[in-house]
């Protein structure tokens, strides 16, 4: 199985701040990544899928980029409700999910 | 509009089996694999397996082959998830996902909770 190693497990930034999380696979997945946004109490919500393509509806300030191992969100400028906690999804094989990045506000 | 509507909150004894469903409304529920993804408290998302409603053919993750059972009926577009022998360990949030790319659309999620 593929492994997904998401960094930094925890992340506190300010509104307006620029804030990026990571994703490594353990090894090459062709851009077959997705994002996912979770807020407390919810279910899973898709942001972006095969690394930079936008889900229907997901604001503009969330952007995603990287190819082989290394995959990177980015939210511009953080707004309040972007505190959520934030899981990678490799599926160029059998589908695994990263440990989740948890955004908090500073 | 696409739906994933799953069943009610369970409560059951150690060893009990339960059956969870996930109805689909708003597309062609033969069109796309449905998989169940299991979230333990404060834990991160773990696949269990998928079917494909269209013949009813399932893939597990090996820790879950003797653990969960996936059907489908195609005339309710509902899927189904059996857990059997539950212990503490199973105690978690159960979701429903499908979609083209990536997971587009998921249910809202069930808590199991096992408790003697």
């Amino acid at each position: 199985d593929i492994q997904m190693t998401q960094s930094p497990s925890f992340l506190s930034a300010s509104v307006g701040e620029r804030v990026t999380l990571s994703c490594k696979a353990s090894q090459n997945i062709n851009k077959y990544l997705d994002w996912y946004q979770q807020k407390l109490g919810e279910a899973p919500k898709l942001l972006i899928y095969n690394t930079n393509n936008l889900h229907t509806g997901i604001p503009s300030r969330f952007s995603g980029s990287g190819s082989g191992t290394d995959y990177t969100l980015t939210i511009s400028s953080l707004q309040p409700e972007d505190v959520a906690t934030y899981f990678c999804l490799q599926r160029n094989s059998w589908p695994t999910f990263g440990a989740g990045t948890k955004l908090e506000l500073k | 509009e696409v739906q994933l509507q799953q069943s009610g909150p369970e409560l059951q004894r150690p060893g009990a089996s339960v059956k969870l469903s996930c109805k689909a409304s708003g597309y062609t529920f033969t069109e796309y694999y449905m998989y169940w993804v299991k979230q333990r408290p404060k834990q991160s998302l773990e696949l269990i397996g998928r079917i494909d409603p269209e013949d009813g053919s399932t893939d597990y993750v090996e820790k879950f082959k003797n653990k969960a059972t996936l059907t489908a009926d195609t005339s309710s577009n509902t899927a189904y998830m059996q857990l059997s022998s539950l212990t503490s360990e199973d105690t978690a949030t159960y979701f429903c996902a499908s979609g083209t790319e990536g997971f587009d659309y998921w249910g809202q999620g069930v808590m199991v909770t096992v408790s003697s």
